[in-house]
């Protein structure tokens, strides 16, 4: 069973455009973590968030953790072709393993 | 340093058959994790592995199961695989968790096809 959703599923847009990528639970996390992947590799870690209202900024991508730590965002400044990928979120419910999201497909236009 | 690894790269076998996925942490990380991930499907919590116990597992059947060796690097069997068993296979490790956050880092992952 999903306890995370991400949306949204698909996002395609051109490059030096913003977006936005969410990730809901109805369950508190105790932290939560953004990777990103591509075709045929493992996920890479980009960000932790454990404090409510907490904001991480990583160059162009900012990350907000929601205030009752059950919500996420990940937002993309002038994104760029090299920001295509799978974003997925990932929530630890203090239950000793990481709930992934199903992620958000990302496609940066040259 | 280096980071998780993970062999095969690709692995194909036949319905019925036994898979072996090995995985070696990053050095310092007691903790290791599987996870499926199949198409369409995300990633699904397979195996957790700590000081050389199984601490916790998914909703999958026994005939996954694994072990982690005292030098932290771990392995995952997969007896009578079935077609559905096809997917990427990614081992993860982390600090151990005493409190707190951790983090986890992952390797490239095992692709294994079943036929």
């Amino acid at each position: 069973t999903q306890l995370l959703e991400q949306s949204p599923q698909f996002l395609s847009i051109q490059e030096g455009e913003n977006l936005t990528v969410y990730c809901n639970s109805s369950s508190v996390f105790s932290s939560l973590q953004w990777y990103r992947q591509e075709p045929g590799e493992g996920p890479v870690l980009l960000v932790t968030v454990v404090t409510g209202g907490e904001v991480k900024k990583l160059k162009r991508l900012t990350f907000q953790f929601g205030d009752a730590r059950k919500d996420s965002s990940l937002h993309i400044t002038a994104a760029q072709p090299g920001d295509t990928g799978l974003y997925l979120c990932a929530g630890d419910f203090n239950d000793y393993k990481l709930s992934f999201g199903a992620g958000t497909t990302v496609t940066v236009r040259a | 340093e280096a980071g998780v690894t993970q062999s095969p790269t690709h692995l194909i076998k036949t319905r019925g058959q036994q898979a072996t996925l090995r995985c070696s942490p990053i050095s310092g990380h007691t903790s290791v994790y599987w996870y499926q991930q199949a198409l369409g499907l995300g990633l699904q919590f397979l195996l957790w592995y700590d000081e050389g116990e199984e601490r916790n597992r998914g909703n999958f059947p026994p005939r996954f199961s694994g072990r982690q060796f005292p030098n932290y690097s771990s392995e995952l069997n997969v007896n009578a695989l079935e077609l559905e068993d096809s997917a990427l296979y990614l081992c993860a490790s982390s600090l151990r968790r005493t409190s707190g956050t951790y983090e986890q880092y992952f390797g490239p992952g095992t692709r294994l096809t079943v036929t």
